[in-house]
């Protein structure tokens, strides 16, 4: 079964600590994206990346940070320096620029 | 600066009639929108797209509409049913901007059997 896969599906921390978010896809796209979702609004995007090694700042950038080691992979990391951290988290993948694929969140709360 | 904006937060119809939702830009550059579904808890699925060389792209009962000159789309869903019950956002890109969607806020649709 190709797809995206977010684990853990709910994550709780306790204020100042960093944590990290998985995110695999088998999809064999190039494209990867995270992004957050807070109620009332649309999804904001934090870093992409277009290739392996190689990542982007999104709109809301400050306080995460990201990797892309390999081609499957995106983990994101919500460090201490993230002001609200509390939020749902969805990665996405897409093999052409515009329609991507996602998989099904991680609501992080930080206690 | 909302560059893509659902102006309305809920939509409630009945079964069988059309259900219609909007959304609005502000971005000229902008030139190629998508509608996605999200269900409570789980990742948005993509719906439909279109092109701004379009106007009209239709996929069985779902169909976008794309007004240029007023920056406007709609995505309209003929007949509706109670499955179809979700939250509806547009989003959009600019051709050049690998990876760069642009999201509404969001539409609550609900369908009444």
């Amino acid at each position: 079964d190709g797809g995206i896969t977010q684990s853990p599906k709910y994550l709780f921390r306790k204020e100042g600590q960093n944590v990290t978010l998985s995110c695999e896809q088998n999809l064999n796209h190039d494209a990867m994206y995270w992004y957050r979702q807070d109620p009332g609004q649309g999804l904001r995007l934090i870093y992409y990346s277009q290739i392996v090694n190689d990542f982007q700042k999104g709109d809301i950038a400050e306080g995460y940070s990201v990797s892309r080691e390999k081609k499957e992979s995106f983990p994101l990391t919500v460090t201490s320096a993230q002001k609200n951290p509390t939020a749902f988290y969805l990665c996405a993948s897409s093999i052409s620029f515009n329609e991507q694929f996602f998989g099904p969140g991680t609501r992080l709360t930080v206690l | 600066d909302q560059q893509v904006k659902q102006n309305s937060p809920s939509l409630s119809v009945q079964e069988g009639r059309i259900s219609i939702l909007n959304c609005d830009y502000t971005n000229s550059m902008f030139d190629y929108f998508l509608w996605y579904k999200k269900y409570p808890a789980e990742g948005p699925t993509f719906l439909i797209s279109i092109s701004s060389i379009k106007d009209k792209n239709e996929d069985g009962r779902f169909t976008v509409f794309l007004n240029k000159s007023a920056k406007h789309l709609s995505l309209h869903i003929v007949p509706s049913q109670p499955g179809d019950s979700a939250v509806y956002f547009c989003a959009a890109s600019i051709g050049t901007s690998y990876g760069k969607l642009t999201f509404g806020q969001g539409t609550i649709l609900t369908v009444h059997p």
